[in-house]
């Protein structure tokens, strides 16, 4: 079955560089979710998507921002990184959540992306 | 405060054992859910299992099953018959969520578990 797929793998920066990370959810899902997970941390929600519309937003940045287009990917936007922008960036799809069904409750994560910033 | 605590950060279990994982939450929303990922050394992230704050049974999946105890605010993560492949970095965490495009997960510190043989 088709997963979320995130580009690239693996990106090395340096410090004030700019950065755009890649998300392709699931097809037919329309909910996209950011993630940053810094090294021995837990992942923390960044930003989120729903029919190319923010629909919250968590513990982003103002050097980030990010969108969802009318294919439903999503594409992170990074500018003057930091060190501490050294992290793996999650991105995550699910179908829109209804209240009272099941629909929309699972989120499902793509492979991530390593960003190492020099 | 925080919104889902795992007070476990390392736990080892024989291998075939059964070893439960604890997850408290805390949010004053009454419709939420809760989730348990999986995330081994290579870094992906696998759902396992999802818990409805709704859902008036405690959710199974295979080996997984979630011991949800609402009023104690717990869900418990319970891994039967474990294997060397459990090993792992495993994460509660909850939504908290009014429907449509809202739906922000929280997660826990996540607990390190692993398998002896």
């Amino acid at each position: 079955a088709a997963g979320v797929i995130q580009s690239p793998r693996h990106l090395i920066k340096e410090k004030r560089e700019t950065a755009t990370l890649k998300c392709y959810p699931i097809p037919r899902h329309d909910t996209v979710y950011w993630y940053q997970q810094g090294p021995g941390q837990d992942p923390q929600f960044l930003i989120s998507f729903y029919e190319k519309m923010q629909s919250d937003k968590g513990s982003i940045p103002d050097r980030f921002s990010a969108q969802q287009f009318s294919d439903y990917h999503s594409e992170l936007n990074m500018s003057s990184l930091e060190l501490g922008d050294s992290a793996l960036y999650f991105c995550a799809s699910s179908l829109r959540l209804v209240s009272g069904t099941s629909m929309g409750n699972e989120q499902f994560f793509g492979p991530g992306t390593r960003l190492t910033v020099l | 405060a925080q919104k889902i605590t795992q007070t476990q950060p390392g736990m080892f279990v024989q291998e075939k054992e059964a070893v439960t994982l604890d997850c408290t939450y805390d949010t004053s929303d009454p419709s939420y859910g809760l989730f348990w990922y999986k995330q081994p050394s290579s870094g992906e992230m696998i759902f396992l299992i999802y818990q409805g704050s709704y859902d008036q049974q405690n959710a199974t999946e295979g080996r997984y099953s979630l011991n949800f105890q609402k009023a104690r605010k717990s869900a418990n993560l319970v891994i039967s018959a474990s294997q060397l492949g459990d090993s792992a970095m495993y994460f509660c965490a909850m939504r908290e969520g009014r429907g449509g495009g809202y739906q922000k997960v929280t997660f826990g510190t996540g607990t390190k578990l692993q398998v002896i043989p």
